[in-house]
């Protein structure tokens, strides 16, 4: 069974359109992650939940939204796509926040045309 | 705001050199990690140093957390080509799980 699984992998679209993007985590965690990597591989935080709630909200244009239906679950939407949005969207998880090791899912490459 | 800073961005050796990547933060840590990407891949964890001072080895690999719990390095002893990848250290400060910008590494065989 896959840790952290991401759908989709791969996400082709043009400017302005709205997707989704949706994490799910078995490993029982506490903590939940979004990162964005961009082309030079810097991994940027996004957003962090913590048990449903959220916890960190990095500087992130209001077009993204995450949703965390469950500690299991943390989706992320995003209205309004732009060129700049293009990018490898990873989850992850952890028990303890940043004190224990993170699992990322496998990516999202996301491409706006 | 507190930043977690990795040098050198990029490293190519030849197969059988030595590597090192570098940390550094602004602020004082509670623990460092390290993670590797391999090329198409997502994040793995390596390793978590929590006490000052602490060396910890897997096989070639050796890892440093410095006295004062601002810097860490990563050392590969006799790279291979299964070591290509990028490396990051991620930090934890004020509360959230920070990576440097990683050190990309390239083995010539």
């Amino acid at each position: 069974d896959t840790a952290v699984s991401q759908t989709p992998k791969y996400l082709v679209t043009q400017m302005g359109n709205d997707k989704s993007i949706k994490c799910e985590q078995n490993l029982g965690h506490d903590t939940m992650y979004w990162y964005k990597q961009d082309s030079k591989k810097f991994l940027k935080i996004m957003f962090s939940y913590n048990n449903k709630e959220l916890i960190i909200n990095e500087t992130v244009p209001n077009r993204f939204s995450p949703k965390s239906p469950d500690k299991a679950h943390l989706n992320l939407h995003i209205n309004s796509l732009e060129l700049g949005d293009s990018a490898v969207y990873f989850c992850a998880s952890s028990q303890d926040g940043g004190l224990s090791e993170a699992f990322f899912g496998q990516g999202t490459r996301l491409t706006v045309v | 705001g507190q930043q977690v800073m990795q040098i050198p961005q990029y490293q190519h050796v030849q197969e059988g050199e030595d590597f090192t990547t570098y940390c550094n933060s602004s602020t004082t840590l509670s623990n460092i990690q390290w993670y590797k990407q391999r090329p198409g891949g997502h994040p793995v964890f390596l390793i978590q140093l929590v006490k000052s001072g602490e060396v910890k080895k897997q096989k070639r690999l050796t890892f440093q957390f410095g006295e004062a719990k601002k810097n860490s390095s990563l050392h590969i002893t006799a790279t291979q080509t299964t070591d290509v990848g990028t490396y990051f250290c991620a930090g934890y400060p004020g509360g959230k799980l920070i990576f440097g910008q990683g050190t990309e590494l390239s083995v010539k065989p």
